[in-house]
């Protein structure tokens, strides 16, 4: 059936690095491949979403790359901050969508 | 503009019974979907609403439905409670409909099945 596989579980990165989190997807039909964060005690939040149109999408330190033909995307955070501290999920959608299990992301001090 | 709502935030419930989640979407959003996330399964689709109609379902059992208003509120009922259906149940609206559509999370209802 339809998977989204998501690597690493958990990421430990210092202030300042970058941090990747990447995803695969089986289902060819795929469209849209949002990414959420979940800080502890609330509902995900979209920071930054890309449709299979596009290979890649910037917005501030974030930016996604998708690679339609191998069925991957990734995430990249730039000069990440403590409050960059959250589980992260990634997501592919056509008229369902199927979320991956998750990053935990620690921005080391 | 006034996010998605959840009420209640908290329930316990023993096996058996039923519960009744409700979501009020952000002001003029006509979809409404619903996921159950746990810490095994992860983020899970329920189904989606979208004017009225229910568009699509993920793969859960007949205990779980759903239903939504004209006012595009949307209410999830889970039937004959079982242990493991304790999770976050989370509710999401968009304008459009799809899950293609940009979507906005609610803070989730925590439920526990004792």
């Amino acid at each position: 059936g339809e998977n989204v596989e998501q690597h690493p579980s958990t990421l430990s990165v210092q202030e300042g690095d970058s941090a990747v989190i990447k995803c695969t997807y089986s289902d060819s039909a795929s469209n849209y491949f949002p990414w959420y964060k979940q800080e502890l005690g609330k509902g995900p939040q979209l920071i930054i979403d890309i449709r299979s149109n596009v290979g890649e999408k910037k917005d501030q330190r974030i930016a996604v790359t998708l690679n339609k033909t191998a069925k991957h995307f990734s995430l990249h955070i730039t000069e990440t901050q403590p409050e960059d501290s959250a589980v992260y999920f990634c997501a592919a959608s056509d008229d369902k969508i199927i979320f991956g299990k998750g990053t935990r992301l620690h921005i080391l001090p | 503009k006034a996010g998605v709502t959840q009420t209640p935030r908290y329930l316990i419930k023993t096996r058996g019974q039923q519960v009744t989640l409700s979501c009020s979407p952000i002001s003029g959003h006509r979809s409404v979907s619903w996921y159950q996330q746990t810490p095994g399964q992860g983020l899970q689709f329920l189904f989606e609403y979208f004017s009225e109609t229910q568009r699509n379902k993920g793969n859960f059992p007949g205990r779980f439905s759903g239903r939504q208003f004209s006012n595009s509120r949307s209410e999830m009922n889970v039937s004959t409670l079982e242990l493991g259906d304790s999770a976050l149940y989370l509710c999401a609206s968009s304008w459009g409909q799809g899950v293609g559509d940009t979507q906005y999370f609610g803070p989730g209802t925590r439920l526990t099945v004792l």
